[in-house]
């Protein structure tokens, strides 16, 4: 089975904290992404990277950055927490951009 | 015109009806049809992934794909509480990523 491991369930960070947030795929697959899920406005992407230390923006990148320097290990980093950032953050990883993603068990982060 | 569009619900259902969920989409494109499942706050888990029109069934759950209509359909056949949750569907191939609907809240009543 394919297995997507999210390193937090839930965390609490305060406005202008950098936060790190990591996922760790064993599937050996190219391509891994972010996506934030908010109520009412289903999943929306905010980085991909189709190999190690390749990266693509996605609909909303701003306020965020990424690491990839391993194929298993991708990387969501917010610069300066703010209260908008809110949210449940998913990673998910497939064999191709294109078809079926396995996604983590998602990390509910809260900025207070 | 969003690429998936997918009614958000919430559908309420006594257990043991038969759930019909729907997407559809706009890119001719598209070849992957995928439908999710996610119970509340955990990650989406797979549920169904077909590549071509017709039906494919894994017990009491069916996709179905009318790529001439551009329209997908999720059936659940006697609908447990335990199938309560949030079911997306995702849409993807032709060089596009995956693209998601805003999912359907689906409630099984005892």
């Amino acid at each position: 089975d394919v297995k997507v491991t999210q390193s937090s369930r839930y965390l609490v960070k305060r406005t202008g904290e950098k936060v790190f947030l990591e996922c760790v795929q064993d599937m050996d697959h190219e391509n891994m992404f972010w996506y934030r899920q908010d109520p009412g406005l289903g999943l929306r992407l905010i980085y991909f990277s189709y190999d190690v230390k390749m990266k693509e923006k996605g609909d909303i990148p701003e306020g965020y950055s990424v690491s990839r320097e391993k194929k298993e290990r991708f990387s969501l980093i917010l610069e300066s927490a703010s209260t908008n950032q809110t949210s449940m953050y998913l990673c998910a990883s497939t064999i191709r951009a294109d078809t079926e993603a396995f996604f983590g068990q998602g990390t509910r982060l809260t900025v207070v | 015109q969003k690429e998936v569009e997918q009614d958000p619900g919430p559908l309420s259902v006594p257990e043991g009806a038969i759930v019909s969920l729907n997407c559809t989409y706009s890119n001719s494109a598209f070849q992957y049809f995928m439908w999710y499942r996610q119970y509340s706050r955990k990650g989406p888990e797979l549920l169904m992934y077909t590549y071509s029109s017709g039906n494919k069934e894994d017990g009491r759950f069916t996709a179905q794909v009318d790529k001439s209509s551009k329209y997908i359909s999720l059936f659940i056949r006697d609908s447990q509480p335990s199938d309560s949750a949030t079911y997306l569907c995702a849409i993807g191939g032709g060089g596009n990523k995956l693209t998601f609907g805003t999912g359907t809240q689906l409630k099984v009543e005892l």
